[in-house]
């Protein structure tokens, strides 16, 4: 079974501050995924990359940015981070097949707090 | 884009008893849905996967796919204490992006 890692585990920020969270995987999965979960919204896709160097935006990518610099390593950055940012941010990584029947496999998650 | 959604918000059932899960989606040209389990302050787990319409079984767990209802269900076979979770729906219409419903939260009671 796939491996997805996640650090830090739980971040407190303040608004106005950088923050990196980042992701690995081991299972040499082509795709990965950030995102967030709030009461009331499920998951919410901010950023996915199909591979080393790319990165794609997803439905919330506003105040984010990615990053993927290899393939085992994706990161989500807020440059500026926002009390609305405070959220459980999950990284998830999955197989490219060739068909749409593929499953994305997800880290245990981290918690941001944004004061 | 794909609104997918979950009810119960909320469900109690007594061990052993059926649970059963609703999710209904707005588009039905999709041919990828998935349930996930996540325990509190864990990540999500795959429990099924289903591609067409009727049944998928996994273990104690089956999936019921109706397209042209835009509906599918999950049905817990003898819950126990230990599958109390959140269940969610996720629908992947587009290459390997998901939708998810929010929730709904599974309480087994012994």
């Amino acid at each position: 079974e796939a491996a997805v890692t996640q650090s830090p585990r739980n971040k407190v920020a303040v608004t106005g501050g950088k923050v990196t969270l980042s992701c690995n995987q081991t299972n040499n999965h082509n795709n990965m995924y950030w995102y967030r979960q709030d009461t009331g919204h499920g998951l919410r896709l901010i950023h996915y990359s199909y591979g080393a160097g790319s990165t794609e935006k997803g439905d919330i990518p506003d105040g984010y940015k990615a990053s993927r610099p290899s393939q085992e390593n994706f990161s989500l950055i807020l440059e500026l981070a926002t009390p609305s940012q405070t959220s459980v941010y999950f990284c998830a990584s999955g197989d490219v097949g060739g068909s749409n029947q593929d499953t994305q496999y997800f880290g245990p998650g981290t918690r941001l707090l944004v004061l | 884009q794909q609104k997918v959604q979950q009810s119960p918000e909320s469900l109690t059932v007594s061990e052993g008893a059926m649970a059963s899960l609703n999710c209904t989606f707005s588009d039905g040209t999709s041919d990828n849905f998935r349930w996930y389990r996540q325990h509190s302050g864990k990540g999500l787990e795959v429990l099924v996967s289903i591609f067409s319409d009727g049944e998928k079984e996994e273990g104690r767990f089956t999936a019921h796919l109706n397209r042209a209802s835009l509906h599918v269900s999950l049905h817990i076979r003898e819950p126990q204490p230990s599958d109390s979770a959140v269940y969610l729906c996720a629908i992947m219409p587009n290459y390997n992006v998901l939708y998810f419903g929010s929730g709904t939260k599974l309480t087994v009671e012994p």
